[in-house]
């Protein structure tokens, strides 16, 4: 299967803080890039889709001037938690697929964020 | 709102038994995906069925794709302790967005 390299695989932050993760596809071109939030023993929450070139789009409850996504090139997308919180602390997990006709999206390693 | 049903949420079996994970939905999926996902690591996908009726094997587990598209099973056989973690369906609609069921923690003791 398609290759997705997350970055950083963990971070720890102060409270305050904004923090950046990186999704990069790295032998596909990317059309979009999902982000998730997964929670101790449970299953993933979509955050947002992310398409090349255009504004994310967010879930219902997720905040956009906190959860920062871009998606600048066809190979990678960011999420920058802003003023992250302790509550913010959770694992990210990006995913990524070459387009709306391609049903198969290949997932990161994910990022454990941890906010102190 | 798209709910995808997974059951069981856990499962603790023998090596050697049998076992069937089930994600159902009252919502028409256009695909259907299952993952398998170690603890600290990012899903890892395993197989997508598309097709109404669709089975596909893999090794010891066989998936299948209900005629409606509206449910799938993972079926393992002989379960074994590399088996052991958390198996996620996800289901695409018409749309672009996948959403996944809860999760199957699934534990196979020697």
């Amino acid at each position: 299967g398609a290759v997705v390299s997350q970055h950083p695989s963990r971070v720890i932050c102060k409270s305050g803080t904004s923090v950046k993760i990186e999704c990069r596809s790295l032998d596909f071109q990317a059309t979009t890039m999902f982000w998730y939030r997964q929670f101790p023993k449970q299953s993933l929450m979509l955050m947002a889709t992310s398409n090349e070139g255009s504004k994310a789009t967010y879930e219902q409850g997720v905040e956009k001037d906190k959860f920062l996504i871009n998606h600048a090139s066809l190979t990678l997308s960011t999420l920058t938690v802003t003023s992250a919180h302790p509550e913010d602390s959770s694992f990210y997990i990006c995913s990524a697929s070459q387009g709306q006709g391609v049903t198969e999206a290949f997932f990161g390693q994910g990022t454990r964020l941890t906010v102190v | 709102t798209q709910l995808l049903e997974q059951s069981p949420q856990f499962l603790s079996i023998q090596e050697g038994e049998n076992l069937t994970v089930y994600c159902n939905s009252s919502s028409v999926f256009s695909s259907l995906q299952w993952y398998r996902q170690e603890p600290g690591e990012g899903p890892v996908l395993l197989v997508t069925v598309v097709t109404g009726g669709e089975v596909k094997k893999l090794k010891r587990l066989t998936f299948q794709f209900g005629d409606a598209r509206k449910d799938s099973s993972l079926h393992i056989t002989a379960a074994q302790p590399g088996d052991t973690g958390l198996y996620l369906c996800a289901g695409r609609s018409g749309g672009f967005k996948t959403i996944f069921g809860a999760g199957t923690r699934l534990f196979v003791k020697a």
